[in-house]
């Protein structure tokens, strides 16, 4: 089964420091993809990066950076330098196979505060 | 473009009535999904669509109907809403609905049931 988890609820940390949400996922498929979308109090989701199981190189983007690692069934988002407009819940999509098509499903999420 | 657009954004009900929740894309994409969001629960897929007049059931789609007849187009009908429904509805839209796609979402409506 596609499942993924986010140990991780509530984050609650001050802002400038660094933090890092978990993301650890099942899969039976070789052929895979790795979702990580945000919403903001505002209540949109916004999409934040894609990764396919073919690509383990992390990714960085401006102050975002992912680290993916096959090997442990990983796929962890770091913020550096957290602002408090990085506050939102943070959503790890279960990897999505082949056969799924867009049919992503979301968890709980991490709820993020960022105090100033 | 607007992207996706949902209406209305709030909406309260009473039990037994029913209303049609709009969504619209002009992005030209083949796929087209309803969520509903509640606490501790995360999104879960209502129905979807992989083009004009196909449509099919997501994880939780009692309740709900929906219809494509245009690409465009993607309205999620309450025939007989109970406080059970009470939630924030996204629509959301991907090219052609592959695997891999970008999801897009609307705003989201507030639907409240009493």
């Amino acid at each position: 089964a596609q499942k993924v988890t986010q140990a991780q609820t509530e984050i609650s940390v001050v802002e400038k420091e660094d933090v890092t949400l978990d993301c650890v996922y099942e899969t039976r498929d070789t052929t895979y993809y790795l979702f990580w979308y945000k919403q903001p109090p505002s209540g949109e989701l916004v999409f934040l990066i894609r990764r396919n199981s073919f690509d383990e190189q992390n990714e960085i983007s401006g102050r975002y950076s992912w680290n993916f690692q096959k090997s442990t069934s990983s796929f962890n988002f770091t913020i550096t330098a957290s602002q408090v407009v990085d506050s939102a819940v943070y959503f790890c999509a279960p990897p999505h196979g082949e056969t799924s098509g867009s049919r992503l499903t979301f968890g709980e999420g991490t709820q993020l505060t960022v105090n100033p | 473009n607007a992207g996706v657009t949902q209406t209305p954004k709030f909406q309260v009900l009473k039990t037994g009535q029913s209303m049609t929740l709009q969504c619209a894309q002009d992005m030209n994409h083949e796929y087209m999904s309803w969520y509903r969001q509640d606490p501790g629960m995360g999104l879960r897929l209502i129905h979807y669509s992989v083009g004009a007049g196909i449509t099919d059931q997501g994880e939780v789609p009692n309740g709900y109907n929906v219809s494509r007849s245009t690409t465009e187009d993607f309205p999620l009908r309450l025939l007989s809403a109970a406080p059970s429904q009470t939630s924030v509805y996204f629509c959301a839209s991907s090219a052609t609905g592959g695997a891999g796609e970008k999801l897009f979402f609307g705003s989201g409506t507030q639907l409240s049931v009493l």
